[in-house]
């Protein structure tokens, strides 16, 4: 298993652009997540899916969009993109979204806004 | 307001010096309290999670434990491969939305 997948690794924007960030996971897990870790703050959790269809705001929602088409893809959209934005993206996923399941997060995505 | 807060920031240890970090919650329903270990560059990885006060869980050369306002991740004869950052992460919910990060603590083992 390949577990959760990323795709960019690093990429570089200017203010206004748009772009999609892609996450797949192969553990037919239905909990999917996106957080962004900025420098000396902890993991803030932007949106999530439960399953299939059903997506969610999280703590830090604004200028970011979800959907949740199929078990195993949860790309994240910045609509237009802000200086603010900058940080690394971690997507990640979970077997049920009930207490205590552990996440399983990918590699990340450093994203840079000028 | 729930609250995860670690400590210290950064930890230089020996190799064999044998030390602990903290994390501290003020969370109203504690469900879980996740330890992850991130190296530079990487995503999060899994080590444990504790449910209860007074509950314990061992790693090889790491120990979580857990009372009802904080956890601490004893490092015992560390080596310079743990060196990272330990994240914890406490979900106060039934759901995995409700889950907060601490920033971490840094630590670095030298040979």
């Amino acid at each position: 298993n390949a577990g959760v997948t990323q795709t960019p690794k690093f990429q570089v924007l200017k203010t206004g652009q748009s772009m999609t960030l892609q996450c797949a996971q192969d553990m037919n897990h239905e909990y999917m997540s996106w957080y962004r870790q900025d420098p000396g703050m902890g993991l803030r959790l932007i949106h999530y899916s439960v399953g299939a269809g059903i997506t969610d705001q999280g703590e830090v929602p604004n200028g970011y969009n979800v959907s949740r088409s199929t078990t195993e893809d949860f790309p994240l959209r910045l609509l237009s993109a802000a200086p603010s934005q900058t940080s690394v993206y971690f997507c990640a996923s979970s077997y049920g979204s009930g207490r205590g399941e552990t996440q399983y997060f990918g590699p990340g995505t450093r994203l840079l806004v000028l | 307001e729930d609250q995860v807060t670690q400590s210290p920031e950064a930890l230089r240890l020996q190799e064999g010096e044998s030390s602990s970090l903290n994390c501290s919650y003020t969370v109203s329903g504690l469900r879980g309290l996740f330890w992850y270990r991130q190296d530079p560059g990487k995503g999060p990885e899994f080590l444990f999670t504790l449910y209860s006060a007074g509950e314990e869980k061992e790693k090889e050369r790491l120990k979580a434990t857990l009372t009802k306002k904080e956890s601490f991740l004893h490092i015992t004869a560390p080596k310079p491969e743990d060196s990272a950052t330990y994240l914890c992460a406490v979900q106060a919910g039934d759901v995995n939305n409700d889950m907060r990060f601490g920033a971490g603590t840094r630590l670095t083992v030298k040979p």
